[in-house]
């Protein structure tokens, strides 16, 4: 059966700092992968989305960046977090060619400080 | 700007209540997608309506997808405290594309 695992859970970081969060998915090979970002008790906001590695389309201008070195890892970076950056973050992914399923990791919750 | 607006934001009532969620959009989407989400979790999937005018059931949940293919609706009968959550709409943005836009939810609260 396929996993997503996003890590970390929670994450503190200064203004400023740099970021990186991971998320994998096992058990399917070249799943479409996605990077949303949620206010609280909010809709969820596209941020990137991947049909394939090194495919990155990029939804908000930000001071964010995803890459997927690999076929099942989709990473969020940044250079220098914003005040702005602070949120609950949400990797996904989507069989190829089966459509209308998005299936949720479990979050990682971003405060910047 | 938000292409998919979800009525009520929020929404308290007592169990056994019914009561209806709304998702509306300007645009056609090919299907239409309904979560549910815990606090500190994943939305987690419920159903999908492909067909305009169709309509799903999930045990008490109804779900309807307009005619058009530019709305759908949740409905709750005789709501129970285990409802709650966050209840969100989604759709690809355009066929094809597998981007998935959300839209801007509805928190449901059942007191017991």
């Amino acid at each position: 059966s396929q996993t997503i695992h996003q890590w970390p859970a929670t994450l503190v970081q200064p203004v400023g700092s740099p970021l990186s969060l991971e998320c994998t998915v096992e058990g399917t090979s070249n799943p479409n992968l996605y990077w949303y970002r949620q206010a609280a008790g909010r809709g969820l906001q596209l941020l990137f989305y991947s049909v394939g590695i090194g495919q990155i389309s990029s939804e908000v201008p930000q001071n964010l960046s995803a890459s997927r070195p690999q076929d099942r890892q989709f990473i969020l970076s940044s250079k220098k977090l914003l005040l702005s950056d602070s949120g609950f973050y949400l990797c996904a992914w989507s069989e190829v060619g089966v459509r209308e399923k998005l299936f949720f990791g479990s979050g990682t919750q971003l405060s910047v400080l | 700007t938000q292409l998919l607006e979800q009525s009520p934001q929020f929404l308290s009532i007592q169990e056994g209540e019914n009561l209806t969620v709304y998702c509306n959009s300007s645009s056609v989407f090919s299907s239409l997608q309904w979560y549910r989400q815990e606090p500190g979790e994943g939305p987690v999937l419920l159903v999908t309506v492909v067909t305009g005018g169709e309509v799903k059931k999930l045990k008490r949940l109804t779900f309807q997808f307009g005619d058009a293919r530019k709305d759908s609706s949740l409905h709750i009968t005789a709501a129970q405290p285990g409802d709650t959550g966050l209840y969100l709409c989604a759709g690809e943005w355009t066929s094809g594309t597998y981007k998935y836009i959300f839209g801007t939810g509805t928190r449901l609260k059942v007191l017991a």
